[in-house]
């Protein structure tokens, strides 16, 4: 397997544009997590899918951002519109069963919102 | 929801000296994991531990898991510079056991 798959690796956007973020997680695993890193706030967990059906969104800012996972094998993480507030580096890391079995991260994607 | 604390945020040291580092919870854990992330890298999991005073060895990594399973260590004996990077830990919380993340530490170490 490829290990989990994040497109595009950079990003860089204008205020106001509608970034998407893409994930292919790795085939079997059934839970699928979007992590945000920051130095600030370091690796905060944005959204987390079981079975492709979000769990807990509790990490999510705000109404700009949406994440859907239509089937087992892709997740989206959209942003819109875009502010230079929310330049990061957007993790998607996958796991065979929940947090509780070991989570495999993609290289991610490094976001610059101008 | 839970957190847990990583203090200090970052570690100098000397290659060859030890290094140990914490991880602590103020609730009792289920389990508790460690990553590794290199500079401009992601995340690659260690080591999980679940039993009340586990202790896991990986080469010059030692793991172990707290008696009351509210904090945890890791300690690296004789550091190279390939030990460089951010050690994270992270727990499983709540009823829907999503994965959080401590603020990591940071190890540096001078050749």
């Amino acid at each position: 397997d490829a290990g989990v798959i994040q497109s595009p690796r950079h990003e860089v956007t204008e205020m106001g544009q509608e970034v998407t973020l893409r994930c292919k997680p790795i085939s079997g695993h059934n839970s699928l997590f979007w992590y945000r890193q920051t130095m600030m706030r370091g690796l905060e967990l944005l959204i987390y899918f079981n079975n492709n059906v979000p769990i807990d969104d509790s990490g999510m800012p705000e109404d700009r951002f949406s994440a859907k996972m239509p089937n087992a094998s892709f997740s989206t993480l959209k942003i819109q519109p875009s502010e230079p507030r929310d330049s990061a580096v957007y993790f998607c890391a996958s796991s065979f069963y929940q947090g509780n079995t070991e989570a495999f991260f993609g290289q991610g994607t490094r976001l610059t919102v101008v | 929801g839970q957190q847990v604390m990583q203090i200090p945020q970052y570690q100098h040291v000397q290659e060859g000296e030890d290094f140990t580092t914490y991880c602590n919870s103020s609730t009792t854990l289920s389990n508790i994991q460690w990553y590794k992330q290199r500079p401009g890298g992601h995340p690659v999991f260690l080591i999980q531990l679940v039993k009340s005073g586990e202790v896991k060895k990986q080469k010059r990594l030692t793991f172990q898991f707290g008696e009351a399973k509210k904090n945890s260590s890791l300690h690296i004996t004789a550091t190279q510079t390939t030990d460089v990077g951010t050690y994270f830990c992270a727990v499983t919380t709540g009823a829907n056991s999503k994965l959080t993340f401590g603020k990591g530490i940071t190890l540096s170490v001078r050749p």
